[in-house]
């Protein structure tokens, strides 16, 4: 079975500030992960994906993440943070082996950047 | 760019009533998914639809529930005699395959009274 954690439930940052938003996984096989951004009454939009290759992975908005296969993790950073960057974020994975797998996601972690 | 596009925005419906939740994919997506999230908080997964056919579905996906693609272009989610916890944003998503990411549509608010 394939699961995700994402240990903070609320991260609060200062504008201008870098974060780091936390995700743990666990796969059977090897893990293709992602990142999904969901702003107040609005759909999940797509940020950013690992599936093969370099481990540090850059995405949409200034995001980026890095992967790493001995921690099990793929936590999204941004170097300087903006207050338009609060939303809710969720960490997913599919697991690559057994075949055609469908995505599960974490329980989510509010970001809240400070003025 | 492509969107997915769901219909209705939002959804009021007494218990006990049926509804259907709709959602247009896009062109080359292969694969459609609903997923419902309660209260903005965890994102469950529902089923996953291919080839005109469920090829997976959760706990939550009742006889109660039912998906259908009827024209080959509307993606449907089908709710028999609503309950009052199935209160949620229903997401609609499709992706090419699982290298991909999802792409989501903007869901329906479904509130059962």
């Amino acid at each position: 079975a394939q699961s995700v954690a994402q240990p903070e439930d609320q991260v609060n940052v200062a504008e201008g500030n870098p974060l780091t938003v936390k995700c743990t996984y666990s796969v059977s096989g090897n893990p293709y992960l992602f990142w999904y951004v969901q702003y107040p009454n609005r759909g999940l939009q797509f940020l950013l994906k690992y599936i093969t290759g370099d481990n540090l992975v850059k995405g949409s908005y200034g995001f980026e993440a890095e992967f790493n296969k001995s921690q099990t993790s793929f936590h999204l950073k941004k170097p300087s943070a903006l207050v338009s960057d609060s939303a809710l974020y969720f960490c997913a994975v599919r697991d690559q082996s057994g075949g055609y797998q469908k995505v599960t996601f974490g329980i989510g972690t509010k970001l809240q950047v400070i003025p | 760019e492509p969107e997915v596009t769901q219909t209705p925005s939002h959804q009021v419906t007494q218990m006990g009533q049926e509804v259907i939740l709709r959602c247009v994919p896009i062109s080359n997506h292969l694969y459609f998914y609903w997923y419902r999230q309660i209260l903005g908080q965890k994102v469950e997964f529902l089923v996953s639809f291919y080839n005109n056919e469920i090829s997976e579905k959760s706990e939550i996906f009742d006889d109660q529930f039912s998906v259908e693609r009827p024209d080959g272009s509307n993606f449907t989610l089908k709710i028999r005699s609503t309950k009052l916890e199935d209160s949620a944003m229903y997401f609609c998503a499709g992706d090419r395959g699982e290298n991909y990411g999802y792409t989501f549509g903007s869901g329906t608010r479904l509130t059962v009274v």
